[in-house]
């Protein structure tokens, strides 16, 4: 059973803000949201982390609602450089253990001028 | 700090013929991950170490791979024989086994078996 279920792309414009979304209906208490950023060539880039609410960063924005069966990554005024395959991680690794360590498919954004 | 460092960047090899892909992880983090990536598959988990000590290797596909981590600044992902179907991206990434999800990963080495 996945554990993260997020589009397989979407596309926009310059200058506007993309929301992604992922639903996790089955975090659990300890579990942390993360994401990763992947442009082509390169390994993923973590961008943001979150347990609850909101939290903001020089490059994103993290909602995440009180029941935490979902998160979205909120990216403001994109730039064609924004192009790229953004993935969703949900687990708890305090422990040392194989959880949150499985990427999906991710989200393929498509940026386009 | 010079990031997870991967050797070599591109590698191509006819089948049959060893392969032996390298990663440097980040000075004092004590996690260390190998990932295979292919427009089929995605990201794939194949093993990965705590404290140079593998922990779970059930993502490895056949006993043609192995991985080793002989100490805390190295580890090694070989693959003997080769096959076409080994062709993908092989990434290694690390973290502090302590970090909830931090994981900085490689730029990834391109592996072509003809």
């Amino acid at each position: 059973l996945a554990k993260t279920t997020q589009p397989i792309s979407m596309d926009s414009y310059e200058g506007q803000e993309v929301n992604i979304t992922c639903s996790h209906n089955n975090i659990a208490t300890n579990d942390y949201i993360t994401w990763y950023q992947q442009f082509p060539s390169q390994g993923p880039r973590f961008i943001i982390q979150g347990y609850k609410t909101k939290v903001t960063n020089e490059v994103a924005s993290l909602f995440i609602p009180a029941d935490r069966k979902s998160s979205t990554l909120s990216l403001p005024r994109v730039s064609l450089s924004d192009t790229a395959v953004y993935y969703c991680l949900v687990g708890d690794r305090s422990g040392g253990g194989a959880d949150g360590l499985t990427f999906g498919k991710g989200t393929h954004l498509i940026i386009q001028p | 700090d010079a990031g997870v460092i991967q050797s070599p960047r591109h590698e191509v090899t006819e089948m049959g013929q060893e392969v032996t892909l390298r990663c440097k992880p980040i000075s004092g983090h004590n996690s260390l991950f190998w990932y295979r990536q292919t427009m089929m598959r995605g990201l794939e988990l194949l093993i990965y170490f705590n404290n140079n000590v593998p922990i779970d290797d059930s993502g490895m596909p056949e006993d043609r791979f192995s991985a080793k981590m002989p100490n805390a600044s190295f580890s090694t992902l070989k693959i003997q024989p080769s096959e076409p179907r080994d062709s993908a991206v092989y990434f290694c990434a690390s973290s502090l086994e302590s970090t909830v999800l931090g994981y900085t990963f490689g730029s990834g080495t391109r592996l072509t078996v003809v």
